[in-house]
């Protein structure tokens, strides 16, 4: 069975914190994600990475970086979390075909 | 920029009934179609994918067509269960912009009633 990994699945932290997000895939896909879902919003893509070492950034990549040192590892960072980063974070991972989630983070910041 | 709209936004049916969820997309040059299931608080779960040359899947209960000319695909659930209830999104990939990039819709909030 494929499976993505998403390292919290609730997280609370305090504004001005520096925040991880982390995901592990066990496919060996090239391709990783990071998505923020909020209501009436829908899915919005962050940043993604095609490759170690190689990110591009989605639509809303502001206040938000990410390192993809490994293959199967990629992680969101928030480097100065602000209320409007309350969200659910949802990591993805792909090759040209199917994709597969992770099981969501719910990140409440205070 | 590919925009996907998925109609009706919720639908609620009774138990056992046969029904389809919509998926429109504006630009028809897609690698591939993906449905993708949401239960709340949880993540996404691949349900069915379509590729670009392919007109439809199935998956048990489910079957997913694809009209690329028109830029429509469709959910179809057959005799639909109270555990069938969830939100369903669709997504596609395109040739435009970066071809490793969903799409989403913002869903169909389907409850089945018993």
């Amino acid at each position: 069975d494929v499976k993505v990994t998403q390292s919290s699945r609730y997280l609370v932290k305090r504004t001005g914190e520096k925040v991880f997000l982390e995901c592990v895939q066990d496919m060996d896909h090239e391709n990783m994600f990071w998505y923020r879902q909020d209501p009436g919003l829908g899915l919005r893509l962050i940043y993604f990475s095609y490759d170690v070492k190689m990110k591009e950034k989605g639509d809303i990549p502001e206040g938000y970086s990410v390192s993809r040192e490994k293959k199967e590892r990629f992680s969101l960072i928030l480097e100065s979390a602000s209320t409007n980063q309350t969200s659910m974070y949802l990591c993805a991972s792909s090759l040209t075909g199917e994709a597969f989630f992770g099981q969501g983070t719910r990140l409440t910041v205070v | 920029k590919q925009e996907v709209t998925q109609i009706p936004a919720a639908l609620s049916v009774p138990e056992g009934e046969n029904l389809v969820l919509n998926c429109s997309f504006t630009d028809s040059a897609i690698y591939n179609l993906q449905w993708f299931r949401q239960d709340p608080g949880k993540g996404l779960t691949s349900l069915l994918l379509i590729q670009s040359s392919q007109r439809e899947q199935t998956s048990g209960r489910l079957n997913a067509s694809l009209d690329k000319s028109s830029g429509r695909s469709t959910l179809y659930i057959a005799a639909s269960q109270p555990g069938d209830s969830a939100t369903y999104l669709c997504a596609v990939r395109s040739y435009s912009g970066s071809a490793r990039q969903l799409t989403f819709g913002s869903g169909t909030q389907l409850t089945v009633l018993p």
